[in-house]
C-alpha cells in the first residue's frame, strides 16, 4: 500500500535560516510527489513536483525539493525562511500508471518562522 | 485559482440529518475528488469521480454518497449527519495531462461542517 510520512508535526526556524521539512514514502512502483502548502482557513495550494528527471525541483515562493530514491525521501527546502512561510505543509504521493489518479497525504508539518 | 467552487462554505447541522455540499469547477477537468480533513489525520480521500456518473470510493466512503451528473458539479451527501463527520471538506479537480505530467490535483477552499 502506497503511504506518506512526515515525521515532524511542527518545525521552528528563525526568519533568515534556512528551513527544511521532511517527507518520506513508501509504494510499490515509480513515485510521483507532490507538495502543497495551506494557509489558515483556506484550501491547498500547489508548490511543486516531482516525475521524472533532475532529482533536485524548484517550485513556487522559492521553495524547492530534493528527490533522494535511496532513501526514499522528498524533502522540502527553503535557503532562506520568511515569517509570511507559517503555514501548514503537505506531502503526496501517487504511483506511476495508477489507475485512479489518486493522490495520497501525509499528516502535515506544521512550520512555524520566528522573526 | 483553480476555478472550484464549494457551498455552503460554512454549516451547522443537527446529528441525523442528510446534509449535501455541492462542488462546482469551471476547468472542465475529468477527475473531482472530495477529501475531509482532521488533526492527525492529514487529509483522506472519500469519494472520486473519473467521469460523469463514473464514481468510486476512496478510504473513508462509509456515511456519504456521492454523485456527478454533469462534468463542471460532484457533490457529496452525508445521508445521516453524526458527530464524527464534523470536519472540513474539501473539494479537488484534476485532468490527466499524460502519463508522465504528474496530473496535479487542484483544491477548492473548503466547507466547514459542525454536526451538532
Amino acid at each position: 500500500a502506497q503511504s506518506v510520512a512526515q515525521p515532524e508535526d511542527q518545525v521552528n526556524v528563525a526568519e533568515g535560516n534556512p528551513l527544511t521539512v521532511k517527507c518520506t514514502y513508501s509504494v510499490s512502483g515509480n513515485p510521483y510527489l507532490f507538495w502543497y502548502v495551506q494557509y489558515p482557513n483556506r484550501g491547498l495550494q500547489f508548490l511543486l513536483k516531482y516525475i521524472t528527471g533532475d532529482n533536485l525541483v524548484k517550485g513556487s515562493y522559492g521553495f524547492e525539493a530534493e528527490f533522494n530514491k535511496s532513501q526514499t525521501s522528498f524533502h522540502l527546502k527553503k535557503p532562506s525562511a520568511l515569517v509570511s512561510d507559517s503555514a501548514l505543509y503537505f506531502c503526496a504521493v501517487r504511483v506511476e500508471g495508477g489507475a485512479t489518479n489518486k493522490l495520497i497525504f501525509g499528516t502535515g508539518t506544521l512550520l512555524a518562522v520566528q522573526p | 485559482d483553480a476555478g472550484i467552487t464549494q457551498s455552503p462554505r460554512h454549516k451547522v447541522t443537527e446529528t441525523g440529518t442528510p446534509v449535501t455540499l455541492r462542488c462546482h469547477q469551471t476547468e472542465n477537468h475529468r477527475y473531482m475528488y472530495w477529501y475531509r480533513q482532521d488533526p492527525g489525520h492529514g487529509l483522506r480521500l472519500i469519494h472520486y469521480s473519473y467521469g460523469v456518473k463514473d464514481t468510486d470510493k476512496g478510504e473513508v466512503s462509509d456515511g456519504y454518497s456521492v454523485s456527478r451528473s454533469k462534468t463542471e458539479d460532484f457533490l457529496l451527501t452525508l445521508e445521516s449527519a453524526t458527530s464524527s463527520q464534523t470536519s472540513v471538506y474539501f473539494c479537488a479537480i484534476s485532468e490527466v495531462q499524460g502519463v508522465r505530467s504528474g496530473n496535479t490535483i487542484y483544491f477548492g477552499e473548503g466547507s466547514w461542517l459542525t454536526v451538532v
